[in-house]
């Protein structure tokens, strides 16, 4: 079975700093794909960054990057420049090969910045 | 933009009354899903569905059902809602995955959650 863990229940950084939050992995499937989500105190889930597990080259999008160690099984999400809108909950999220994509959710990272 | 539009945001009921649980996408989107999301535990998976009238158990259906009558639509329902199935309920869709052995880069989208509490 396929589980994902954030052992960072909380972090605090200051404004214009870079953060990076932590995400590893177990699976015993060598393909599949790991995803990072935002969730604003509003309550909507937003994508990210996605890196598949074949992918060469570490996810960017934008300020975000995923650093990907695959032998480490670590998907830890990186953002650069931190702004106070970044202060949200963060979870990392795998899907298997096969089937209706479905995604198993870390424990979730929530991230404050401070002015 | 995709939109997943779930039907309330905050809800209240009573112990026992029968809860529905509404949502609707509007990108043509093959698979939905319903996730359950608590304090220290992330999001699990309650049902999906990858077709119309097609649905599959997630981790956790135990005292929920779902149906799926027409494709840009998906409900959970609570037969007899409970105090602990108080918690945040959020949808999903995501197209079909295309084949392959690699996994496709196969983005689920939420809807902005309904909050229920069972009083």
């Amino acid at each position: 079975a396929q589980k994902i863990t954030q052992t960072q229940p909380g972090m605090f950084v200051q404004e214009k700093e870079a953060v990076t939050l932590d995400c590893t992995y177990d699976t015993s499937d060598p393909s599949y794909g790991l995803f990072w989500y935002k969730q604003p105190s509003s309550g909507e889930m937003i994508f990210l960054i996605y890196q598949g597990s074949y992918d060469q080259q570490n996810a960017t999008e934008g300020r975000y990057s995923l650093n990907f160690q695959k032998a480490r099984k670590s998907a830890n999400l990186v953002i650069s420049a931190s702004q106070l809108g970044d202060s949200a909950m963060y979870f990392c999220a795998m899907s298997p090969p096969q089937g209706a994509q479905k995604l198993v959710f870390g424990q979730g990272t929530r991230l404050t910045i401070n002015p | 933009d995709v939109k997943v539009t779930q039907s309330s945001r905050y809800l209240v009921k009573r112990t026992g009354e029968k809860v529905f649980l509404e949502c609707v996408q509007d990108m043509d989107h093959e698979n939905m899903f319903w996730y359950r999301q608590d304090p220290g535990l992330g999001l699990r998976l309650i049902y999906f569905s990858y077709d119309v009238k097609m649905k599959e158990k997630g981790d956790i259906p135990e005292g929920y059902s779902v149906s799926r009558e027409k494709k840009e639509r998906f409900s959970l329902i609570l037969e007899s809602a409970s105090t602990n199935q108080t918690s945040m309920y959020l949808c999903a869709s995501s197209p079909a995955r295309t084949g392959g052995r690699v996994v496709a880069k196969n983005i689920q989208y939420f809807g902005a959650g309904t909050r229920l509490s069972v009083l």
